[in-house]
């Protein structure tokens, strides 16, 4: 089966550019999970989605920052502007839902770079 | 709100020998305990997880331990081989609250 999909797997662009980072969660999960990933603060959970509703999106750093996922095979990650302070990577995970908790399967990134 | 601490931030062992990575988590409502391994380049992957009812798990070269009283719990690889050099990740969650609490990671270094 193939895993969690995300693109690009690079991203490259000059400050104050519009950034939309993608993601393909496994068929059939329930939660979509964004993460952002730098050597400062370590792996920070920015939302995440239940049958396609955001559920908690405290982690959004910013207004700067929105998250949708219009239907359960897909969700876009948007920085407007971007800032450097926003390179990182960004990772993308899915999990199914179950009576108790089920594993988080990742994607393997976007690196983000803002010049 | 909930901690996860982990320890050591890095931890560099010979080839052959045994490696734990210890974790601490604050509270004790917490009852899911995933282990994850990320390799450079790459996104964590789930290699153990454990849940409160549980004391101990094993699989393979891998087990985890749980002390519930003490709010720790550890990852011990044994005969470590080149291939488990990489970053390992600990969390923990509350029932059913999807959102995982991570450590900060230890890198693991194989001496060959």
């Amino acid at each position: 089966d193939a895993g969690v999909i995300q693109s690009p797997r690079h991203e490259v662009t000059e400050m104050g550019q519009e950034v939309t980072l993608r993601c393909k969660p496994i068929s059939g999960h329930d939660y979509l999970f964004w993460y952002r990933q730098t050597m400062m603060r370590g792996l920070e959970l920015l939302i995440y989605f239940n049958n396609n509703v955001p559920i908690d999106d405290s982690g959004m750093p910013e207004d700067r920052f929105s998250a949708k996922m219009p239907n359960a095979s897909f969700s876009t990650l948007k920085i407007q502007p971007s800032e450097p302070r926003d390179s990182a990577v960004y990772f993308c995970a899915s999990s199914k839902q179950g009576a108790v908790n089920q594993p988080q399967h990742f994607g393997d990134g976007t690196r983000l770079s803002i010049l | 709100g909930e901690n996860v601490e982990q320890h050591p931030s890095t931890l560099s062992v010979q080839e052959g020998d045994s490696a734990v990575i210890k974790c601490t988590y604050s509270d004790s409502a917490s009852n899911y305990f995933p282990w994850y391994k990320q390799e450079l380049g790459k996104g964590p992957q789930l290699i153990i997880d454990i849940r409160s009812n549980v004391g101990e798990k094993k699989d393979q070269r891998i087990a985890v331990t749980l002390n519930k009283t003490a709010k720790h719990f550890s990852l011990h690889i044994t005969e470590t081989q080149p291939e488990d050099s990489a970053v390992y990740f600990c969390a923990a969650s509350m029932g059913s609250n999807y959102q995982l609490i991570w450590g900060a990671g230890t890198k693991l270094i194989i001496k060959p």
